[in-house]
């Protein structure tokens, strides 16, 4: 069972748009959702993460925008830039367990 | 910053050998490490959860006598695929939480490339 959605795809934008990628869980246990961005052939990084008492957070060009009732969250990229072109994943944990479930992706391409 | 380290980054191995991974945390205590596997174009699937000084917990549908998990100590686990066959090819991700901290961040190495010939 995926434990938490991510949508869409794939999303190609032009040098300075916004791409939005969209997630959604289930489990309302989870009280931690990070973001990471993975280049080809490498490990994920962490790219940011909020808590569900917040319902925005910045960092950088990266927002995270949290909705707890709807139990979805977002990711937006401001200004986006060629070099933001990567797949992105959602995910999720909860406080009493390390694991982390992760979304299924989304491969973005920034063109200039 | 944290740094997890995962060697071999790519390796070749013919059809019914072993061939291990490690994983380190470089800069930090890790009670607990993470193995995880990506086959192209999909996202990462849990394998295990690695603890030191005991037993992996294995998610279900992974072979534990296939996939061996060892966690000598704080800073090292490993995976070693035994009797590799060609659908054991895959990139095989380890991922690490501070236990100095209390926080949720885990890290996560570098990846390592299977390839079985």
């Amino acid at each position: 069972q995926q434990q938490v959605k991510q949508s869409p795809q794939s999303l190609i934008v032009q040098k300075g748009g916004i791409p939005i990628i969209n997630c959604a869980y289930e489990n309302t246990a989870f009280d931690y959702f990070p973001w990471y961005q993975q280049f080809p052939g490498k490990g994920p990084a962490l790219l940011i993460a909020i808590r569900p008492d917040v319902s925005e957070k910045k960092e950088g060009r990266f927002t995270i925008s949290f909705n707890k009732s709807a139990k979805q969250f977002s990711l937006h990229i401001m200004d986006s830039q060629p070099g933001d072109s990567a797949t992105y994943f959602c995910a999720a944990k909860s406080g009493g367990y390390q694991k982390v479930t992760f979304g299924t992706g989304t491969k973005l391409q920034v063109i200039p | 910053g944290a740094v997890v380290s995962q060697h071999p980054s790519r390796v070749i191995c013919k059809s019914g050998t072993s061939v291990k991974i490690e994983c380190r945390s470089l800069d930090f205590q890790a009670t607990t490490m993470f193995w995880y596997r990506q086959f192209p174009k999909q996202s990462l699937m849990l394998m295990a959860t690695s603890n030191e000084g005991s037993k992996a917990t294995y998610e279900q549908g992974v072979e534990k006598d296939k996939f061996l998990i060892n966690h000598a100590s704080l800073t090292l686990s490993t995976l070693t695929v035994t009797s590799a066959h060609p659908e054991d090819s895959s990139f095989y991700i380890c991922s690490a939480r501070d236990a100095g901290t209390t926080g949720n961040t885990i890290y996560f190495g570098e990846g390592s490339w299977l390839t079985v010939v």
